[in-house]
């Protein structure tokens, strides 16, 4: 069974705030690391799909970094907004697999 | 382009029957997963279907069952189904590389009673 964490579980911040996130996954057999956003009553989201040690991706005010080496990755939102809130899935998939391992998330609130 | 579509959304069975559950790809996906998301879980794997087969299967009893069409649609079936089934079931669609970002549903919350 693949181990992926997500901390914290949950963080409330203020708007404006900047934030980040991590996701750890086994430093093995690694092909990609994916970031979802999910919002309540909404479909998960693909934010990144991530694959080559070092890679940085970003779109608008989220980034994300990778480092399979050692099994992170981190997410950073810049100046959050009300409209970040939501919960952040990192989930891992190995070589030779087709299937996603899910961590259980980390819930964001941004407080106006 | 409807993206990826579940239905129903909703619905809630009693234990031991049978339940069905629909899912249509985002257009020009032939890869279809299945997820389930008990309450303070992330999504686990249930299984894939590629070519209308099951192509890979997460840890989940053979009362876990699914199909895939020729148009690519899949449904998933549970029989005998147990209190621990209820959750939320989500669908999702990709291209064949491991690659390339899943596309999903807005997932069927089953409750069973």
């Amino acid at each position: 069974i693949l181990n992926v964490e997500q901390s914290p579980q949950s963080l409330h911040v203020q708007e404006g705030d900047s934030t980040n996130f991590t996701c750890s996954f086994p430093s093995s057999n690694f092909y990609a690391l994916h970031w979802y956003r999910w919002e309540t009553a909404k479909s998960p989201e693909a934010l990144f799909v991530m694959t080559l040690n070092g890679d940085e991706k970003k779109k608008g005010r989220i980034s994300a970094t990778l480092n399979t080496k050692e099994g992170y990755s981190y997410l950073y939102i810049k100046g959050s907004q009300p409209e970040d809130s939501a919960t952040y899935l990192c989930a891992f998939m190995g070589i030779g697999a087709n299937n996603l391992f899910f961590g259980t998330g980390t819930r964001l609130t941004v407080i106006p | 382009d409807a993206g990826v579509t579940q239905s129903p959304t909703h619905l809630i069975k009693t234990r031991g029957q049978q339940v069905t559950l629909r899912c249509s790809p985002k257009s020009g996906h032939d890869t279809v997963s299945w997820y389930q998301q008990a309450l303070g879980q992330g999504p686990q794997f249930i299984f894939q279907y590629y070519e209308e087969e099951e192509r890979q299967r997460g840890n989940f009893p053979d009362r876990f069952s699914g199909h895939q069409f020729p148009n690519y649609s899949s449904e998933l079936n549970v029989n005998a189904l147990l209190l621990g089934d209820s959750a939320l079931y989500l669908c999702a669609s990709s291209g064949p590389q491991g690659n390339t970002e899943a596309f999903f549903g807005q997932g069927t919350r089953l409750t069973v009673v």
